[in-house]
């Protein structure tokens, strides 16, 4: 079953402009992860955020969790055409748990 | 860092035969494996959850008869789905986690899978 609800399901925006996708779970969890699929392509690991976390950073993104609402957002900044792609969140309810996927967001960079 | 391979990357086969798929965990050791199942457009989906050694632990729904895992090593996994149909084409993942307590793991690119 799956665990995380994204939202947008789809976001188009214009290259340069930030994107914001939001990912929210039902179930107390030990860490969220995003991560990037091209089309037909593997998964590309972002970033990972553990419970007793709130924000984190890496290049262009930042991430952020909010464990009272049971909720996450990824934040891209000044997008690029590279950055076309589907995002994914997953949860894990325990710190060697497997990890459950929310259904995605599929981001399109506009030139 | 980590590398998680798979093969075959695309297979094309007829209705009612069996196909392998690998699952390998090139510079590292994976004590646990986990397959994962994606119809186009759509999330992953866990199938399984394989261990090595020991038998594979299912999903709910998922046919453990129809989808055979099979972890014989630390470095490889695999999986094979049995008397496929054209319903089971799809794109199929594994991943490898290092060690157990490791929150991280390491996706392979994945198997085309398409049934005729």
């Amino acid at each position: 079953s799956q665990q995380g609800e994204e939202d947008p399901q789809a976001l188009s925006i214009q290259e340069g402009e930030n994107a914001t996708m939001n990912c929210s779970y039902k179930t107390s969890i030990n860490n969220l992860q995003w991560y990037r699929q091209n089309s037909g392509r593997g998964l590309v690991h972002l970033i990972l955020i553990r419970s007793n976390e709130r924000e984190k950073h890496s290049g262009r993104l930042r991430v952020t969790l909010d464990t009272s609402k049971k909720s996450s957002s990824l934040l891209i900044t000044a997008s690029r055409a590279a950055d076309t792609a589907s995002y994914f969140c997953a949860t894990a309810q325990n710190r060697d748990d497997k990890i459950i996927f929310g259904k995605g967001t599929r981001l399109h960079i506009l030139p | 860092g980590a590398v998680v391979s798979q093969h075959p990357s695309r297979v094309i086969c007829k209705s009612g035969t069996s196909v392998k798929i690998e699952c390998r965990s090139l510079d590292f050791q994976a004590t646990t494996m986990f397959w994962y199942r994606q119809f186009p457009k759509k999330s992953l989906m866990l199938m399984a959850t394989s261990n090595e050694g020991s038998k594979a632990t299912y999903e709910q729904g998922v046919e453990k008869d129809k989808f055979l895992i099979n972890h014989a090593s630390l470095t490889l996994s695999t999986l094979t789905v049995t008397s496929a149909h054209p319903e089971d084409s799809s794109f199929y993942i594994c991943s490898a986690r290092e060690h157990t307590g490791a929150d991280t793991q390491y996706f392979g690119p994945g198997t085309r899978l398409t049934v005729l």
